[in-house]
């Protein structure tokens, strides 16, 4: 298994303009979140699913979008980029959602914003 | 909502010495308690966790408690080693909440030789 898997590691975006970061997983998970991590904090919650076809704003959801058409994938979306999304996106995912699950997290992707 | 404060932001330690951190909570429906370690670079990992019908787990090295009461848990490291030199979160979470953590804000630990 690869387990979590997101693309791409690194990545250079002008004010405005827009991206897709991708997360994979083939570990047959219902759940699964995007978190972003900005210098010495810890992970904030953007969004979360919990199937495909079914999402949720997490506590830091504005200026970004998501959606999950399958189980294995649950794309992020940046639409007009600013720098205050400056941060290291990471993806996880859980078996379900039960409150006692492990969640797998994925290699990160480092945006910065000029 | 849940909010969990984590202390010290860093902690500097001797090898071979035990370094503690310790996580607050605020909603006592909390129910589950992880810990990630996160090296530089590299993705947060779970290392242990603990849940609210238990007081204390051990894995080797590592060990946590919890205090329902009031409302705190910690983690524990003894004989600490160069390679124990990461970010630990704490999280919380609880029944009914999608699987979704509150981590707290991380502790830089440093282990000197």
């Amino acid at each position: 298994n690869a387990g979590v898997t997101q693309t791409p590691k690194f990545r250079i975006l002008k004010i405005g303009q827009s991206m897709t970061l991708q997360c994979t997983q083939d570990m047959n998970h219902n759940y699964m979140y995007w978190y972003r991590q900005d210098p010495g904090m810890g992970l904030k919650l953007i969004y979360y699913s919990v199937g495909a076809g079914i999402t949720d704003k997490g506590e830091v959801p504005n200026g970004y979008n998501v959606s999950r058409s399958t189980t294995e994938d649950f794309p992020l979306r940046l639409e007009l980029a600013a720098p205050s999304q400056t941060s290291v996106y990471f993806c996880a995912s859980s078996y379900s959602g039960g409150s006692d699950n492990e969640q797998f997290f994925g290699p990160g992707t480092r945006l910065t914003v000029l | 909502g849940e909010n969990v404060e984590q202390h010290p932001s860093t902690l500097s330690v001797q090898e071979g010495d035990s370094a503690v951190i310790k996580c607050t909570y605020s909603d006592s429906a909390s129910n589950y308690f992880p810990w990630y370690k996160q090296e530089l670079g590299k993705r947060p990992q779970l290392i242990i966790d603990i849940r609210s019908n238990v007081g204390e787990k051990k894995d080797q090295r590592i060990a946590v408690t919890l205090n329902k009461t009031a409302k705190h848990f910690s983690l524990h490291i003894t004989e600490t080693q160069p390679e124990d030199s990461a970010v630990y979160f704490c999280a919380a979470s609880m029944t009914d909440s999608w699987g979704k953590f509150q981590f707290g804000a991380g502790t830089q630990v440093v282990v000197t030789p």
